[in-house]
């Protein structure tokens, strides 16, 4: 088990640009989540898949937000022509099917600043 | 109004002191409560989860909820340096299906 893996870390970029940031979820954890956190916050749902189905897409993922994870397995987040109301820290985590209630497990997120 | 406020700290306590963290919530649809640690620029790591009111114990951490009045505690004892972090408390709901409601978490510093 070698836990939740982000990929970049850390990313700037200028303004207007697209960033894609993966994630591979722990081996065989069908669920995985997609979060954003910013300085003196709590982390914030984003989006979430069971398998490959994107099952469910907070208010805060705009149309500029664009979240995959084809074949059940790695997930990516696009963000399109970034702002830079956009830099944050994007946590990936993943659990197991579950019967009740939920323990996520956290990658250690991948930092983004727009400049 | 956030649906799960934490007490903002910053929280500055003695090496050996007993710690409290504490945190509200306003769903009363919220049925699981998780507290996380989370060390500076790295993804929270899960503390403890519970069910239900009561109190939870894991070795030096005590988890309590109090459904009826929708609070959430953490007890830390004999607290040490490497317990300096942030800690975040965490809610879910039943149908939520892992969709979990944070907190903005308390940053703890427990001075040698």
């Amino acid at each position: 088990d070698t836990g939740v893996s982000q990929n970049p870390r850390h990313k700037i970029t200028k303004r207007g640009q697209n960033v894609t940031f993966r994630c591979d979820p722990i081996s065989e954890h069908n669920r995985l989540y997609w979060y954003r956190q910013t300085l003196g916050q709590g982390p914030e749902f984003l989006t979430y898949f069971q398998n490959e189905a994107q099952l469910e897409k907070s208010r805060l993922l705009s149309d500029r937000f664009s979240a995959e994870r084809p074949k059940g397995s790695f997930s990516t987040l696009e963000i399109q022509r970034t702002e830079q109301g956009d830099s944050a820290m994007y946590l990936c985590a993943s659990s197991p099917k579950i019967r009740f209630g939920n323990t996520i497990y956290f990658g250690e997120g991948s930092w983004l600043t727009v400049v | 109004q956030k649906e799960v406020e934490q007490d903002p700290g910053p929280l500055s306590v003695p090496e050996g002191a007993i710690v409290s963290l504490n945190c509200t919530y306003s769903n009363s649809a919220f049925q699981y409560f998780m507290w996380y640690r989370q060390y500076s620029r790295k993804g929270p790591e899960l503390l403890m989860y519970t069910y239900s009111s009561g109190n939870k114990e894991d070795g030096r951490f005590t988890a309590q909820v109090d459904k009826s009045s929708k609070y959430i505690s953490l007890f830390i004892r004999d607290s040490q340096p490497s317990d300096s972090a942030t800690y975040l408390c965490a809610t879910q709901g039943s149908t939520n299906a892992g969709k979990s409601t944070f907190g903005d978490g308390t940053t703890l510093t427990v001075k040698p």
